[in-house]
């Protein structure tokens, strides 16, 4: 069975640090996509990256940068500089393949506050 | 603004009541979805439909049931629910053509107090 782990519960930093949120994963497919969203306290999920799995290029959009790595079975989500308004609960998720509409399956979620 | 709009916004209700959720997507997808997001748990996928046609009921129980009259809308209909029932319930819709890989968007969820 697929599963995603965010070990980290919460995080808590000083703003302008640097913050590195962890996703583990795990899947028997070869094929298959991986998925950061971001869900602040309004309640609706952002998207925010998707990764498959026949890329493993890091990617950076701004303050925001993805590291996947196959080896290791992680998908870690670090933001450089953060500011207050990335405070947040932070979801990594892995599609699972389905016919027809994909099926998504979450971690727990890592709750980060960015403290001014 | 939000391409997936739910109503309402936040609902309570006693265990007797019959309500309903209502979700409408405006980004012209043919997937949609019901999650659950209780405290402590992670996101509880309930049911996926693709166009109109439920995919997966993920051992919802009975008391939930799903209504999709066609791919812009989607309906959560509340029977004799329990305590244990109270949480942010999420809807999201997305393009998919059977191979995945499309990113769902979410609505800002119905907020559900039972009493």
């Amino acid at each position: 069975a697929q599963k995603v782990t965010q070990a980290q519960t919460e995080i808590s930093v000083v703003e302008k640090e640097d913050v590195t949120l962890d996703c583990v994963y795990e899947t028997r497919d070869t094929t298959y996509y991986l998925f950061w969203y971001k869900q602040p306290p309004s309640g609706e999920l952002v998207f925010l990256i998707r990764r498959n799995s026949f890329d493993e290029q890091n990617e950076i959009s701004g303050r925001y940068s993805w590291n996947f790595q196959k080896s290791t079975s992680s998908f870690n989500f670090t933001i450089t500089a953060s500011q207050v308004v990335d405070s947040a609960v932070y979801f990594c998720a892995l599609s699972e393949p389905s016919q027809g509409a994909q099926k998504l399956v979450f971690g727990q979620g890592t709750r980060l506050t960015i403290n001014p | 603004e939000t391409g997936v709009t739910q109503t309402p916004r936040h609902l309570v209700m006693g265990m007797t009541n019959k309500k309903s959720l209502k979700c409408e997507q405006h980004l012209g997808h043919n997937a949609m979805y019901w999650y659950k997001q209780s405290a402590k748990k992670p996101l509880e996928l309930m049911f996926v439909y693709n166009f109109k046609e439920q995919t997966e009921n993920n051992s919802v129980p009975s008391r939930f049931s799903p209504e999709c009259p066609n791919s812009s809308h989607l309906f959560l209909h509340l029977h004799t629910l329990q305590p244990e029932d109270s949480a942010l319930y999420l809807c999201a819709s997305s393009q998919d053509g059977g191979q995945g890989g499309r990113p769902q968007h979410f609505g800002d969820g119905t907020r559900l107090s039972i009493l």
